[in-house]
């Protein structure tokens, strides 16, 4: 059964950098693509990016001048930062796994506010 | 950008009663890349059906989807207290690769 859990700060100050983890347990090689989606009341669900398996990475043309995702698969880990945020990027962060369909597995997200 | 549209955007059922969610595409969806989720409270958006009408593992044979093109359909065929919840779809496609639907939240009536 495959798990995930998302950790980072709860609070980023306005123009620093977000920086989440997620980390994998029980991956199943059918779960290669591993993405950051979030989530708020007014935009909904969005996805942000990917780090694929076999190294590759793609994110949304909307926030791609300021994602970076990473993925170290020896730790079954994989990581988001979010450069120069605002007060827009407030949200519950999700990470999830899947094939490049669609999204298996979730986190249970955790919410990080953007405020001074 | 493909844009998904739910509707309607809240459905007021009793339980035992037979749920139908839509969701339009602005553009021609490939069946194969159509997904729903399901999302309570405080939870995670958890998959129902893939392309357009596969059960995820453990998913109820109570929950259906069909549609192809740009119209899609998800039915709750009986619904039971733990069904009402807000429902997702979701495709893979073009730039940027997924987008999601503004849900649809299903409430007891």
């Amino acid at each position: 059964q495959v798990q995930l859990q998302e950790s980072g700060p709860g609070l980023v100050k306005p123009s620093e950098t977000l920086s989440l983890t997620c980390t994998v347990s029980g991956v199943s090689s059918r779960s290669n693509y591993w993405s950051w989606i979030r989530q708020t009341p007014g935009k909904g669900l969005e996805w942000i990016g990917y780090f694929s398996y076999g190294g590759g990475t793609d994110y949304n043309p909307s926030l791609m001048s300021r994602v970076t995702i990473s993925g170290d698969t020896s730790k079954n880990q994989f990581s988001l930062r979010l450069t120069s945020v605002a007060a827009a990027d407030t949200a519950v962060y999700y990470c999830a796994t899947g094939d490049f369909r669609k999204f298996d597995n979730w986190g249970q997200g955790t919410l990080v506010t953007v405020s001074s | 950008e493909i844009v998904l549209t739910q509707s309607p955007g809240t459905l007021s059922l009793s339980p035992g009663e037979r749920a139908t969610l839509s969701c339009r595409a602005s553009q021609s969806v490939s069946s194969t890349y159509l997904a729903w989720y399901q999302q309570k409270p405080g939870q995670a958006p958890r998959l129902l059906i893939y392309g357009a009408s596969s059960r995820a593992t453990g998913i109820s044979d109570r929950f259906s989807g069909s549609g192809s093109g740009t119209d899609f359909t998800l039915t709750i065929s009986r619904l039971e207290p733990e069904d009402f919840a807000v429902y997702y779809c979701q495709q893979y496609g073009s730039s940027p690769q997924y987008t999601f639907g503004q849900g649809t939240k299903l409430e007891i009536k």
